[in-house]
């Protein structure tokens, strides 16, 4: 059955503090990963978007990693900011065809002054 | 602004009533898409359209009809809803439909609803 795993499910940290969120995934076959950033009351925002060639992708202070054989990915935030207060999800898209979308449930992130 | 608006915002219906959810999209894409997010839970993608046709439809009850009349719009009727239908209603575009392309999809802000 195709899944999407996220761990933690939330997480406090201070401003100025790094953090990893994680993302495994079972689904097959693959075809790309992507992050968004949901703030509270809005919609999904895009972070990254990664193919199975790409092992590395960078977006400002977030960067995406994606490890297709172990299938795992971490959302590494850096130097947290109170406006990286949200809700992550990590979504992986299967190659069959159609829409084929799998969701995690997300991880909240809280950060504290 | 993501370029993809949504109205109303908020609504709240009793389960006899008929209301209709806005979705218009100032992006250009193709496709479309109508997901429900309930507390705790994935996103779950309820209809997908691509140029106005449905392409996708995930097992959604009856109760919840889509119209698509053009690219740049969508809308969800609602009628005869239950209390566990309460959830934010999002709508996304993307230039293509999701799956293997790697196409950014564009969200709205969403519709919260509430049904008594």
């Amino acid at each position: 059955k195709n899944q999407v795993e996220q761990s933690p499910q939330s997480l406090i940290i201070l401003e100025g503090k790094n953090c990893t969120l994680q993302c495994n995934y079972t689904v097959s076959p693959f075809s790309n990963l992507r992050w968004y950033k949901q703030d509270t009351g809005r919609g999904p925002v895009s972070l990254t978007i990664m193919t199975f060639s790409e092992n590395t992708k960078s977006n400002g202070r977030y960067t995406a990693t994606l490890d297709a054989d172990t299938k795992q990915s971490s959302l590494h935030i850096t130097a947290s900011q109170l406006s990286d207060s949200a809700s992550y999800i990590c979504v992986v898209s299967s190659a069959q065809a159609g829409t084929a979308l799998i969701f995690g449930k997300g991880t909240t992130l809280s950060v504290s002054s | 602004e993501t370029g993809v608006t949504q109205t109303p915002r908020h609504l709240v219906m009793g389960m006899t009533n008929k209301k209709s959810l806005k979705c218009e999209q100032h992006l250009g894409h193709n496709a479309m898409y109508w997901y429900k997010q309930s507390a705790k839970k994935p996103l779950e993608l309820m209809f997908v359209y691509s140029l106005e046709e449905r392409v996708e439809n995930n097992s959604v009850p009856s109760r919840f009809s889509p119209e698509c009349p053009n690219s740049s719009h969508l809308f969800l009727h609602l009628h005869t809803l239950q209390p566990e239908d309460s959830a934010l209603y999002l709508c996304a575009s993307s230039q293509r439909v999701q799956g293997p392309s790697t196409d950014t999809q564009y969200f709205g802000p969403g519709t919260r609803l509430t049904v008594l």
